[in-house]
């Protein structure tokens, strides 16, 4: 069985903080892929990234950063320099071999970010 | 334009009355799925189609049928709902599972069974 645990339900900051999404991964296969969505309020579902588990270079998009961690099973996503249109809910995701026709949603973070 | 499409986008109805809801997309793409979304649980998968010979239940099937007699379609059918089927429906797809590049999103289908 796969999970995807992301423990902020909710994270409120004001404009121009950086802020971090945690995303914790449970799986038992070796190959597997981890994504992040975002869900902005008019409720379109918009693909931010795609890692798979043989690559654990972070990445950087951007305001947009993501590190991914194995030795923590850990994705988690930073946004620097946070703005008003990041406000959204925000989704990890997890896709693995033996699980290979599923994907996995953790129950998303909901970014409030005030002017 | 590449897309995925769902009708109809909002539906109110009641117990019992059948209803289907759509899905259909322009990409050639193998892989089709559903998901619902309701507060606090996130998106959960309810079927899955890999290709026009092979769909399976997902996480949540209990209450769903879908079909995929071709490639580009995949409806959702509730043969009888009921009201804890109230909620957010995301059809997607992609070019062969879920592992791909990019999974492609409908706009979704807000269901609301009274």
């Amino acid at each position: 069985a796969q999970k995807v645990t992301q423990a902020q339900t909710e994270i409120s900051v004001v404009e121009k903080e950086d802020v971090t999404l945690d995303c914790v991964y449970e799986t038992r296969d070796t190959t597997y892929y981890l994504f992040w969505y975002k869900q902005p309020p008019s409720g379109e579902l918009v693909f931010l990234i795609r890692r798979n588990s043989f690559d654990e270079q972070n990445e950087i998009s951007g305001r947009y950063s993501w590190n991914f961690q194995k030795s923590t099973s850990s994705f988690n996503f930073t946004i620097t320099a946070s703005q008003v249109v990041d406000s959204a809910v925000y989704f990890c995701a997890l896709s693995s071999n033996s699980g290979y026709s599923t994907l996995t949603f953790g129950k998303g973070t909901m970014l409030l970010v005030s002017p | 334009e590449a897309q995925v499409t769902q009708n109809p986008r909002y539906l109110i109805t009641v117990t019992g009355k059948k209803l289907t809801v759509t899905c259909s997309q322009n990409m050639n793409h193998e892989y089709m799925s559903w998901y619902r979304q309701d507060p606090g649980l996130g998106l959960r998968q309810i079927y899955y189609s890999m290709n026009v010979e092979v769909t399976d239940k997902g996480d949540v099937p209990e209450g769903y049928k879908v079909s995929r007699k071709e490639k580009r379609n995949f409806p959702l059918i509730l043969e009888s709902p009921s009201p804890n089927q109230t909620s957010l429906y995301f059809c997607a797809s992609s070019l062969w599972g879920p592992t791909d590049n990019e999974q492609y999103f409908g706009p979704g289908t807000r269901l609301t069974v009274t």
